[in-house]
C-alpha cells in the first residue's frame, strides 16, 4: 500500500536558519503530494502541493519539489521565523482514490 | 464559507458510554475521512467514504462506526467508549477532480474517556 516517511523530529532551529524536512513516499501511479501545517490547538491546513513530477509547490517562503526519480518531496525554507513553529505533515493523495496517506509529522520549534 | 465543521470541540465520556462526533462540510466534496491523532503517532485513518452510501475501513476501525446518508454529513459513532479512545479526532473532506485533491480539515474534537 501507499506510505509516507518523514524525517523524525523534533527539529529546533534558531530564527533565520535554513530548514529542510525530508519526505519520501511509496505509491502506485502518480499521486499528488502535499505539505500540511498544524498550529497548536488547530486542525491541519494546506501549506503547499504539487500534482505532477517536477512541479514545485510554494507558499509563505516554503518550497517543495515533486521528485519522481527519488520519490521525494522535501520541504525547505531559507529563513525560518518564530511564527513557523508548528507540526508539519507530508501527505499523498492518489488520483480518484478516497484515502490520503500522511506521514507521522515533524514538530518544528524556532527560537528567537 | 464554513468548510468542515466538527462538533463538539471537547468531550469527556465515561467508559462504556456511547456518543457521536459530528462532521459536516459545505463544499460538495465526495470524499470524507475520520482520523485520530495521538502523541507520536501522527494521523491514523479510522474510516472513510467516497460518496453517500459508501464507506470503508481505515487502519484503526475497531470500536467505531460510520454512515454517510448525505454528501454533507459523515458522523463517527463510538459504540462503547474505552480509555484507549482518548484522542483528538479530525474529520477531513476533499473533492474528486484531478486538480482538487487537497484535504480540508475540521478543527478537531478532543475526546477524553475516563
Amino acid at each position: 500500500g501507499d506510505s509516507v516517511t518523514q524525517m523524525e523530529g523534533p527539529v529546533t532551529l534558531s530564527e533565520e536558519a535554513f530548514l529542510t524536512i525530508n519526505c519520501t513516499y511509496t505509491a502506485t501511479g502518480y499521486p499528488s503530494l502535499f505539505w500540511y501545517v498544524q498550529y497548536p490547538g488547530e486542525g491541519l491546513q494546506l501549506l503547499l502541493k504539487a500534482t505532477k513530477a517536477d512541479d514545485k509547490g510554494s507558499n509563505k517562503g516554503f518550497e517543495a519539489t515533486y521528485r519522481k526519480e527519488t520519490t521525494s518531496f522535501h520541504l525547505e525554507k531559507g529563513s525560518v521565523q518564530v511564527s513557523d513553529s508548528a507540526v508539519y505533515f507530508c501527505a499523498l493523495s492518489p488520483f480518484n482514490a478516497g484515502k490520503s496517506t500522511f506521514g507521522d509529522g515533524t514538530t518544528l520549534t524556532v527560537k528567537p | 464559507n464554513a468548510g468542515v465543521t466538527q462538533t463538539p470541540k471537547f468531550q469527556v465520556l465515561k467508559t462504556g458510554q456511547s456518543m457521536t462526533l459530528q462532521c459536516a462540510q459545505d463544499m460538495n466534496h465526495e470524499y470524507m475521512s475520520w482520523y485520530r491523532q495521538d502523541p507520536g503517532m501522527g494521523l491514523r485513518l479510522i474510516h472513510y467514504s467516497v460518496g453517500a452510501g459508501i464507506t470503508d475501513q481505515g487502519e484503526v476501525p475497531n470500536g467505531y462506526n460510520v454512515s454517510r446518508s448525505t454528501t454533507e454529513d459523515f458522523p463517527l459513532r463510538l459504540l462503547s467508549a474505552a480509555p484507549s479512545q482518548t484522542s483528538v479526532y479530525f474529520c477531513a473532506s476533499r473533492g474528486q477532480g484531478a486538480g482538487d485533491t487537497e484535504a480540508f480539515f475540521g478543527q478537531g474534537t478532543r475526546l477524553t474517556v475516563v
